[in-house]
This record gives C-alpha cells, sequence and structure tokens, in this order.
C-alpha cells in the first residue's frame, strides 16, 4: 500500500520550454502532497507543499510563477516548469502524506530528472 | 524550523561488519523522525520512524534506531550489514503535527563483498 508514481522518469527539453511532472497517489488518497528537489550528492530540498483543492504553499526562496503547482484531486498534484533553464535541471521528487494513521508519514515517488538544454 | 545533521558523508565497510550512521537535529519541542533508504537508481523508502513510546525501534530489513531525547540524536544501527544494503541512507524530522521534513544531507553506505 501507499504507493506513489511519477510521470515521466526523465525528461530532456529545450531551454525556455515549459515541463509538466505529475505525481499520482496509487492505491490511497492524498490530500497534502509535496515537491522536494535533490542536488546531485545533496539532500531533498523541500521546494512547496500541495493541498488538495487550495493553492500550494512554497518555501522560502522558491518562485511560485516559476514551479507552478496544482493539486486538482485528491489522487494528483503536478508541477510545471515555466520557462525553463539549464540552472534548473535537477532531480524532482514528489512525496504523498499517508493515509489514517500513517498521516505523519511521507511515500516518495521514484523522481523524475529533468535535463533542460 | 528543525535542521538535521547527518556525521558520516560516506562510510565504507565489508560484509558482516556492523554499521551505525549517526543523526542529530535541532528543534526544541516534540518531533517526529525518521530514517529513509535510497538504493542506487530508486526511490526513497521508509526503513524505520519513532513518534513515541519505546525510543528503540525496529524497522525493516534488520535496521534499528534508537532515540536519545536528552543528546537530540536518532543512530540508526545494523548488526551485519550484506552488500545489498549499499546505499544513500537520510536522517528526517518533522515537529509534532507540521508534516513537512526536514532531511540532513544524506550518508552514501558502500558495502564490499
Amino acid at each position: 500500500g501507499a504507493v506513489v508514481s511519477q510521470h515521466p522518469s526523465r525528461v530532456i527539453c529545450k531551454s525556455g520550454t515549459s515541463v509538466k511532472i505529475e505525481c499520482r497517489s496509487l492505491d490511497f488518497q492524498a490530500t497534502t502532497m509535496f515537491w522536494y528537489r535533490q542536488f546531485p550528492k545533496k539532500s531533498l530540498m523541500l521546494m512547496a507543499t500541495s493541498n488538495e483543492g487550495s493553492k500550494a504553499t512554497y518555501e522560502q526562496g522558491v518562485e511560485k510563477d516559476k514551479f507552478l503547482i496544482n493539486h486538482a484531486s485528491l489522487t494528483l498534484s503536478t508541477l510545471t516548469v515555466t520557462s525553463a533553464h539549464p540552472e534548473d535541471s535537477s532531480f524532482y521528487i514528489c512525496s504523498a502524506r499517508g493515509p489514517g494513521t500513517t498521516k505523519e508519514t511521507q511515500y516518495f515517488g521514484p523522481g523524475t530528472r529533468l535535463l533542460v538544454l | 524550523a528543525q535542521s538535521v545533521s547527518q556525521h558520516n558523508h560516506h562510510v565504507i565497510l565489508s560484509e558482516a561488519a556492523s554499521l551505525e550512521l549517526g543523526c542529530n537535529y535541532s528543534y526544541g519541542g516534540t518531533v517526529n523522525l525518521f530514517w529513509y533508504v535510497q538504493y542506487p537508481g530508486q526511490h526513497l523508502q521508509l526503513l524505520l520512524k519513532y513518534f513515541s513510546g519505546d525510543p528503540l525501534v525496529k524497522g525493516i530489513k534488520g535496521f534499528e534506531a534508537e532515540f536519545i531525547k536528552s543528546k537530540f540524536s536518532f543512530n540508526l544501527r545494523k548488526p551485519s550489514v550484506q552488500w545489498s544494503d549499499t546505499a544513500e541512507y537520510f536522517c528526517a524530522v518533522n515537529a509534532l503535527g507540521d508534516y513537512k521534513l526536514s532531511f540532513g544531507a544524506g550518508t552514501t553506505v558502500t558495502v564490499r563483498a
């Protein structure tokens, strides 16, 4: 149980284009999802908290107009990197807050590797 | 806000050796503590967690961790590692009632056969 998927697993795009990454909770409903960025040999940096039916809460220093988050349903959150640039190249990971008694635990997706040329 | 420090950046050891990874956090209130593992090419998986009760928690794959409140520590241990334990290990913390996680920098564990 508590499986989270991401799509795509990797994407290469040209500078200036926008890229959408999907995060789905497959076997449970997630009212809260999180988006992280992981740099090589570095830890996970929380970018934003995504709440179903409301605006996302962004961490300090994360541009909300750059990283658009939509949590339209209880099983899907999307992250759109707008006008991507090479410095946006990274590994993006989502997680979902667990259901019921596991609500204090986050379950992670497999990540999406973005390369902006 | 919480911060988490993991003492070891890279640990190399032989099969059957014992493993201990250090984790300390800074936060004045009540916290929940987690250890996640990331095997090569795979996503983060929960190894174990501590919310309350017995400070010695047992997780999957033979791992355990001990919460020492006075030391703000939550060290991970395994008595005898296997080659398949080669992975990145992350300690994480959240404040009680706040679901946002703060992660340590991670420790790379390499087990040589």
